[in-house]
């Protein structure tokens, strides 16, 4: 059963305009939710993340929004870049850290 | 500052060979510590977790195995490797304070290639 899930395995944008990216978990019991940028034969890359006591959470091109009630994440990139091509993934974690979940990804195109 | 090494970077192994993965970290203690592998088109798969010297946690039934011999060291081994093992497996540490600034971040190493021939 999948804690964090990114229902769209792939996404393409145009260059300049806005990136959506969503996210949904299913336990209530996550208190930080992260997102990490991810290009092949690397590591992931922290891009931002959000605690549960927060709605919003902003730095520079990338906003993260949550939504406790609906359990549900989404990152905004504006503009998008070509740059930013990637697999995205959504992680959640309880407050210690010893339940650190990714959900599946979300491969995203920005098309010049 | 902190630093996160996993060795070695590639790896070309025949079916039925064992497998060991180093990783380490340095600058911090007591980290919880992961062990994620990336297969083709699939997702980041928690294999094993640590909160401490010799308690691990398995995510996932297979046949890999880790270890927490030292604080900052974690292993993950196999006694024989299956084709199904072969993928991209990322070591990585976090260390939760829940202070003012603390990002919740999980902190990656650079990546174990594993191929299983």
């Amino acid at each position: 059963d999948q804690q964090v899930k990114q229902n769209s395995p792939s996404l393409s944008v145009q260059e300049g305009r806005i990136s959506i990216l969503n996210c949904d978990y299913t336990n209530s019991m996550f208190d930080y939710f992260l997102w990490y940028k991810k290009y092949p034969a690397e590591g992931p890359t922290f891009l931002i993340s959000i605690s549960s006591i927060k709605d919003k959470n902003e730095d520079g091109r990338f906003t993260v929004f949550l939504n406790k009630s609906a359990k549900h994440l989404s990152l905004h990139i504006v503009p998008s870049q070509p740059g930013d091509s990637a697999v995205y993934f959504c992680a959640a974690s309880s407050w210690d850290g010893q339940n650190f979940v990714f959900g599946p990804g979300t491969r995203l195109s920005v098309l010049p | 500052s902190q630093t996160i090494h996993q060795w070695p970077a590639t790896l070309v192994q025949p079916v039925g060979s064992p497998l060991s993965l180093e990783c380490t970290v340095e600058g911090t203690s007591n980290p919880n510590l992961y062990w994620y592998r990336q297969a083709a088109g699939r997702g980041l798969q928690l294999l094993f977790y640590s909160v401490g010297i010799g308690q691990i946690s398995s995510e996932v039934p297979q046949n890999l195995s880790a270890s927490r011999p030292q604080d900052r060291q974690f292993i993950l081994s196999s006694k024989k490797l299956l084709l199904s093992d072969s993928g991209f497996y990322l070591c990585a540490w976090s260390l939760r304070t829940g202070g003012v600034g603390d990002t919740g971040e999980l902190f990656f190493g650079e990546g174990s290639r594993l191929t299983v021939l």
